[in-house]
């Protein structure tokens, strides 16, 4: 099957640490996106990946990080300076890396953090 | 600079009624634009996309938007709702920014279904 795994489904964390989320995809996109999900607020996008080895910040950057060593791989990490992390986080991928509107996104189930 | 809007936060309809879910759009270019559903603690799954063919598209489970340029609006809508409709619905813009295209979504709009 094709598609876009996260894991894990669900991840607690203490206040203080560092907390990497998993995304894989075996679709051969090139693109890959990290979003957050708020109540309310839509989804707001933290970090993208146009081409391995590379990545640009969104409009929440602060407090993540991410890498893109392998096309199928965009690991998120959420960094104790991230002072709110508790949210729903959810990866997507496009098969473009962004020359072309009409192409979709592609999500995974998603993760929900919760800090305690 | 592009944006959209979903003006409604919630809508709430009876099974059997029609659906209709509100969109505007800021694009300084010629968009392209999508809805997204997602069902609680899912991941977000494509309804249908406008990509400047036809204007009035349709999409799975029903559901149809018809693209208004004059308008700048993106409504969707379906002819008679079904419980399993239920859910959050993201309008999507895309249009060029710098040198690529990254989507912009609204803040959702919850389909509330009655029975």
């Amino acid at each position: 099957d094709g598609g876009i795994t996260q894991s894990p489904k669900y991840l607690f964390r203490k206040e203080g640490q560092n907390v990497t989320l998993s995304c894989e995809q075996n679709l051969n996109h090139d693109a890959m996106y990290w979003y957050r999900q708020d109540p309310g607020q839509g989804l707001r996008l933290i970090y993208y990946s146009q081409i391995v080895n590379d990545f640009q910040k969104g409009d929440i950057a602060e407090g993540y990080s991410v890498s893109r060593e392998k096309k199928e791989s965009f690991p998120l990490t959420v960094t104790s300076a991230q002072k709110n992390p508790t949210a729903f986080y959810l990866c997507a991928s496009s098969i473009d890396p962004g020359y072309r509107a009409y192409n979709e996104q592609f999500f995974g189930p998603g993760t929900r953090l919760t800090v305690l | 600079a592009q944006s959209v809007t979903q003006l409604d936060s919630h809508v709430s309809v009876s099974e059997g009624t029609p659906v209709l879910l509100r969109c505007n759009y800021s694009s300084s270019y010629s968009p392209s634009l999508f809805w997204y559903v997602q069902h609680p603690n899912k991941g977000l799954q494509l309804l249908l996309k406008y990509t400047s063919a036809a204007t009035l598209v349709k999409g799975i489970n029903g559901f149809e938007a018809e693209f208004k340029k004059s308008e700048t609006s993106f409504h969707l809508t379906k002819p008679s709702a079904h419980m399993s409709d239920a859910a959050e619905y993201f309008c999507v813009v895309s249009s060029r920014s710098g040198g690529s295209y990254i989507p912009t979504f609204g803040r959702g709009t919850s389909l509330i279904v009655h029975p």
